[in-house]
């Protein structure tokens, strides 16, 4: 298994204040994601890294920041939380760029459920 | 735009096989995953899909006709521990970047004695 972990895996929040979730890798791999999971839509992107500082915002970005300051992290800030931000995130992470005939699979870390009150 | 279909739930008996199926519409093809989720947990990785055809691995096997949007997972010889949601992600080509999936919602398969 790849080696990712995400903190809090747990947090209970109230609307309107700052939350910050963590992923960490040991695997070294260049690319890491965030996703959101909700009944009825599947994981949905918020943002992406490939590389240190290098970042792009996914299909749900509004509302969510991200940075990246060294390989192995990869930050998501709720600016200021919303009830409809409740959610489970799910960090992953990918080695490269996939090629025609490369698989660049994308593997989850155990995830973050989030509760905003 | 993007649209990937799987059915919702499904239901099995222990020790027989079943099929699941997803039929994808995207911006380009680079490749189809299937990945397993139990409750409460991390979607591990099953199989991956870039050429048509059939990939078997052990119990698990994945197919992919890429004329007609559309593959399937078969699990043979069910199992309990089988039960879970399964995930069917497409990666294709959005903004400029060729790396992101979007899934389907998923299929929960209930395996029944």
């Amino acid at each position: 298994d790849a080696g990712i972990t995400q903190s809090p895996r747990h947090k209970v929040t109230e609307t309107g204040t700052p939350v910050t979730l963590r992923c960490h890798q040991t695997e070294n791999h260049r690319y890491m994601y965030w996703y959101r999971q909700d009944p009825g839509h599947g994981l949905r992107l918020i943002h992406y890294s490939y590389g240190v500082k290098d970042t792009d915002k996914g299909e749900v970005s509004d509302g969510y920041s991200v940075s990246r300051s060294k390989t192995e992290d990869f930050l998501l800030t709720l600016e200021s939380a919303t009830s409809s931000q409740t959610s489970v995130y799910f960090c992953a992470i990918s080695e490269t760029v996939a090629g025609v005939f490369s698989t660049d699979t994308q593997y989850f870390g155990p995830g973050t459920r989030l509760t905003v009150l | 735009g993007q649209n990937i279909d799987q059915p919702t739930e499904m239901t099995a008996t222990e020790g027989a096989i079943v099929q699941i199926n997803c039929t994808y519409q995207t911006s380009g093809f680079n490749g189809l995953f299937w990945y397993q989720q139990h409750a409460g947990e991390a979607p591990t990785f099953l199989s991956y899909n870039v050429l048509d055809g059939l990939e078997e691995k052990g119990r698990f096997s994945s197919f992919l006709s890429r004329s007609k949007g559309y593959s399937y997972l078969l699990l043979k010889e069910l199992q309990m521990k089988d039960s879970a949601s399964y995930l069917c992600a497409v990666r294709g080509l959005y903004g400029g970047a060729t790396n992101k999936l979007i899934f389907g919602t998923g299929t929960l398969l209930a395996v029944q004695p």
